[in-house]
């Protein structure tokens, strides 16, 4: 089993819907959790962060994490053309250890239609 | 602030011949560095994890060497490239800090092998 599984999509959804997209992880020592966005030939930008259980919000952004289920979860809302992009989830285990290393999700391609 | 260089970034090799791929951070000291290869429909796979000068961890067999010769340079190495080595090269280095690790990326070196 991969330590982080999401779905490649792509996934479509018309402008002003709410995008679901998930990953699911099988390493119970994750803590930190972390949502990139990476626009095409660029690198990835963080985009949202949490640590342990529960939500964050920020602007149209919520991020979500369920610990008990290992399953992590971020919510686009009010969707916009300019959502259109590559959205991996990331995860690591332990702060201020040298062995921290990040793992990541393959990606999700998220399309935006107008 | 902190920055990180990844060149060149499009590169085009014929099979079987040598790879030499460079990437720098500045503003920073003692970062982890990473190199990772992003393959057309197969997502963000870490290929190289550095904690130190000297200190490199494999994490997935394979035609590609990496070295750390300074604190902040990080090279990805290869005596004969192979078709299945075409993909997008990313690196980046991390952080960790009270509640979160985070990595921050190059903009990538697309390679294509021929």
């Amino acid at each position: 089993q991969k330590e982080v599984e999401q779905d490649p999509g792509p996934l479509s959804v018309p402008e002003g819907a709410i995008v679901s997209l998930n990953c699911t992880y099988s390493n119970s020592a994750f803590q930190y959790f972390m949502w990139y966005r990476q626009y095409s030939r660029k690198g990835p930008e963080l985009l949202m962060y949490t640590y342990s259980s529960g939500n964050k919000e920020d602007g149209r952004f919520t991020a979500q994490v369920d610990k008990s289920s290992k399953y992590i979860s971020l919510f686009i809302r009010d969707s916009q053309p300019s959502d259109s992009a590559t959205y991996l989830c990331a995860m690591s285990a332990r702060w201020g250890n040298r062995d921290d290393k990040i793992i990541f999700g393959k990606g999700t391609r998220l399309h935006i239609l107008p | 602030s902190q920055t990180i260089h990844q060149w060149p970034a499009t590169l085009v090799q014929p099979v079987g011949s040598p790879l030499s791929l460079e990437c720098t951070v500045e503003g920073t000291s003692n970062p982890n560095l990473y190199w990772y290869r992003q393959a057309a429909g197969r997502g963000l796979q870490l290929l190289f994890y550095s904690v130190g000068i000297g200190q490199i961890s494999s994490e997935v067999p394979q035609n590609l060497s990496a070295s750390r010769p300074q604190d902040r340079q990080f090279i990805l190495s290869s005596k004969k490239l192979l078709l299945s080595d075409s993909g997008f090269y990313l690196c980046a280095w991390s952080v960790s800090r009270v509640g979160i690790t985070e990595a921050f990326f190059g903009q990538g070196t697309r390679l294509t092998v021929v």
